[in-house]
């Protein structure tokens, strides 16, 4: 089955203490993305990778790291999280020339 | 950058009625506008989608027109279902050429039986 998974689905951590949000596809994407969703501001896009060791700031990066060593793998990693990091975050893929993005289940951070 | 302003912010209409949301976008380099719903707890779908050199789509109940001139784009959802409610966002990107996609604010559609 085509998906986009992320891990975990929910997480509960305090102030400072690095983690890790993986998002994997199975669809042979070039391109993968990370949106944070907060109430009223929608989606805003944290990250973008248009294929393996590229990528580039969306719109909002600030705190936020991300790598492209494979593929299918785009993980979003937080050095040192804090409570304004609280959010739904949504990894998404589409392919290159296409324009469909399909998102992950989400995952639902809540900093300390 | 593009800029993408969604209006209402909530909507409720009563179960048949019509419901019409709107879209402005900034960047007249966007030329492709995509619209996803987002029912409670779950991931945003895809339900329409636009491109630049098309002025109206429609899908059975949906419909998104697209004013190019005026950076404005719209979906119209007919003959309204509980079933339609839920968060609707429009988005705008360049497309196939960035990985840049940028969403509105939402909307919180209730459909009313």
């Amino acid at each position: 089955e085509a998906q986009v998974t992320q891990n975990p689905r929910y997480l509960i951590t305090v102030t400072g203490k690095k983690l890790t949000v993986t998002c994997s596809q199975n669809m042979n994407h070039e391109y993968m993305s990370w949106y944070r969703q907060d109430p009223g501001l929608g989606l805003r896009q944290i990250y973008y990778s248009m294929n393996v060791e590229v990528t580039d700031k969306g719109d909002v990066p600030e705190g936020y790291k991300v790598s492209r060593k494979e593929k299918r793998n785009f993980p979003l990693i937080l050095e040192s999280p804090s409570p304004n990091q609280t959010s739904l975050y949504f990894c998404a893929s589409r392919e290159a020339g296409g324009d469909t993005q399909y998102f992950g289940p989400g995952t639902r951070l809540t900093v300390l | 950058g593009e800029n993408v302003e969604q209006h209402p912010s909530t909507l409720s209409v009563q179960e048949g009625d019509s419901a019409v949301i709107k879209c402005t976008y900034s960047d007249s380099a966007s030329n492709y506008f995509p619209w996803y719903k987002q029912e409670l707890g779950k991931r945003p779908q895809l339900i329409i989608d636009i491109r630049s050199n098309v002025g109206e789509k429609k899908d059975q109940r949906i419909a998104v027109t697209l004013n190019k001139t005026a950076k404005h784009f719209s979906l119209h959802i007919t003959e309204t279902q509980p079933e339609d409610s839920a968060v609707y966002f429009c988005a705008a990107s360049e497309s196939g050429n960035t990985g840049k996609l940028i969403f509105g604010q939402g909307t919180t559609l209730q459909v009313k039986p």
